[in-house]
């Protein structure tokens, strides 16, 4: 049961403009929502992340839109760059509970 | 502050032997988390150990295990290796405070089964 989906699966994005990756989640009990950027070779790196509490959060060109009655957040970038390029993933947890349930990630590609 | 470190960084293995993964965290995190990464099915949660005991399981099966230090360094063994084994298995690790905390990746093991 995925109980987090992530669309789309790849993205291509001229550099300097904006890149928007979405998830839906079905458990309604999660109230953490990260986003990680993984490159080749290394493992994920936290970028940014929201609880249910607030609709939208901003850390430099990153934004996190979170709408909790669609139970949908989404990943803005903002003058993507080619050191954007990366695979990223949004993630779900719960209160008192470690366990990350994934979305199946999306391969950005910022092109010149 | 030194970064979550996993080591071996590469194992290669054949069917049926065994292997064990070491992960150190973050200096104060005393949540450890394990992750299976393949191209077919994604990040997959293992188990998770805080203070020395397992608080949380995947659905993997019992080859897969694990166990937690008193310094919070924890270890994941994988008992008679199948080739679809071959994965990276990452660690994370957090405060483990209520629930609450960030997490942080370490680079992780890639694992091949020949």
């Amino acid at each position: 049961q995925q109980q987090v989906k992530q669309s789309p699966q790849s993205l291509i994005v001229q550099k300097g403009g904006i890149s928007i990756i979405n998830c839906a989640y079905e458990n309604t009990a999660f109230d953490y929502f990260p986003w990680y950027q993984q490159f080749p070779g290394k493992g994920p790196a936290l970028l940014i992340a929201i609880r249910p509490d607030v609709s939208e959060k901003k850390e430099g060109r990153f934004t996190i839109s979170f709408n909790k009655s669609a139970k949908q957040f989404s990943l803005h970038i903002m003058d993507s760059q080619p050191g954007d390029s990366a695979t990223y993933f949004c993630a779900a947890k719960y209160v008192g509970n470690e366990k990350l349930t994934f979305g199946t990630g999306t391969r950005l590609t910022i092109i010149p | 502050k030194a970064g979550v470190t996993q080591t071996p960084r590469y194992l290669i293995k054949t069917r049926g032997q065994q292997v064990t993964l070491s992960c150190s965290p973050i200096s104060g995190h005393r949540s450890v988390s394990w992750y299976q990464q393949t191209p077919g099915q994604g990040l997959q949660f293992l188990f998770e150990y805080f203070s020395e005991t397992q608080r949380n399981k995947g659905n993997f099966p019992g080859r897969f295990s694990g166990r937690q230090f008193s310094n919070s360094r924890s270890e994941m063994n994988v008992s008679t290796l199948e080739l679809g084994d071959s994965a990276l298995y990452l660690c994370a690790t957090c405060a483990g405070l209520a629930g609450g905390g960030e997490q942080f990746f370490g680079p992780g093991t890639r694992l091949t089964v020949l």
